[in-house]
């Protein structure tokens, strides 16, 4: 089973910041957490991750709580195109390869 | 650079007959997913191959299915005497092999059993 919870749905207006939260209360100190998107047709594509410290690319912000028991994906101006679901993941490096993915967020972005 | 190759994109087959599906990792990536989509649903692992160890075939859901890969390089996912269920999306995904790297996906095989 997964290990996060997510909304189910949330909507954004266009130009609009993002933010998208995950639950991980049950996290133990070496799992990172990863975050992806699904848009409609294509595979799942990666955004970005991390283990304790906030992180920043050039698709997103991603800020993990001092006990990171939760984290929040931020999409700083989002676009008609950031319309997918997002994928919140909690993986350890020691524990394979698969990732186990839950339901996700779906996400609007309305114009 | 380019990113995980799989193909076909499409396959259509009738009930009972053989099908292979083949992914092309993004090259110096030595680990290898595969991951089954059904319609509306999440993502199911299937089995993964880590450099020259043993692959992890834990999420293959009958002898129906096996897979191969060839050194660190392409991987063929095959499914024997196909049955309606096996209609999904099979995403392949790849990464290095060390440490927190993220997997990267294709854009999956679309599998259709009549």
């Amino acid at each position: 089973d997964a290990k996060t919870t997510q909304p189910t749905s949330m909507d954004c207006a266009e130009g609009r910041a993002a933010n998208l939260p995950c639950n991980h209360s049950t996290i133990s100190g070496n799992e990172y957490v990863y975050w992806y998107r699904q848009i409609h047709s294509q595979g799942p594509q990666y955004i970005i991750h991390g283990l304790k410290n906030n992180e920043t690319n050039e698709m997103a912000s991603l800020i993990i709580t001092e006990d990171r028991k939760s984290s929040t994906l931020i999409l700083p101006h989002a676009t008609l195109r950031d319309t997918a679901v997002y994928y919140c993941i909690v993986r350890g490096n020691n524990q394979g390869g698969k990732l186990i993915f839950g339901q996700g967020t779906e996400l609007s972005v309305k114009p | 650079g380019a990113g995980v190759s799989q193909s076909p994109s499409n396959k259509v087959t009738e009930k009972g007959k053989d099908v292979e599906l083949r992914c092309d990792p993004i090259s110096g990536h030595t680990a290898l997913y595969w991951y089954r989509q059904r319609l509306g649903q999440g993502l199911e692992f299937l089995i993964y191959f880590q450099g020259n160890s043993a692959p992890d075939k834990s999420g293959l859901p009958s002898d129906r299915f096996s897979a191969e890969r060839t050194g660190e390089s392409v991987s063929t996912l095959t499914i024997q005497r196909t049955q309606q269920e096996d209609s999904a999306v099979y995403l392949c995904a790849s990464s290095y092999l060390y440490g927190n790297q993220p997997q990267h996906f294709g854009d999956g095989t679309r599998l259709s059993i009549l």
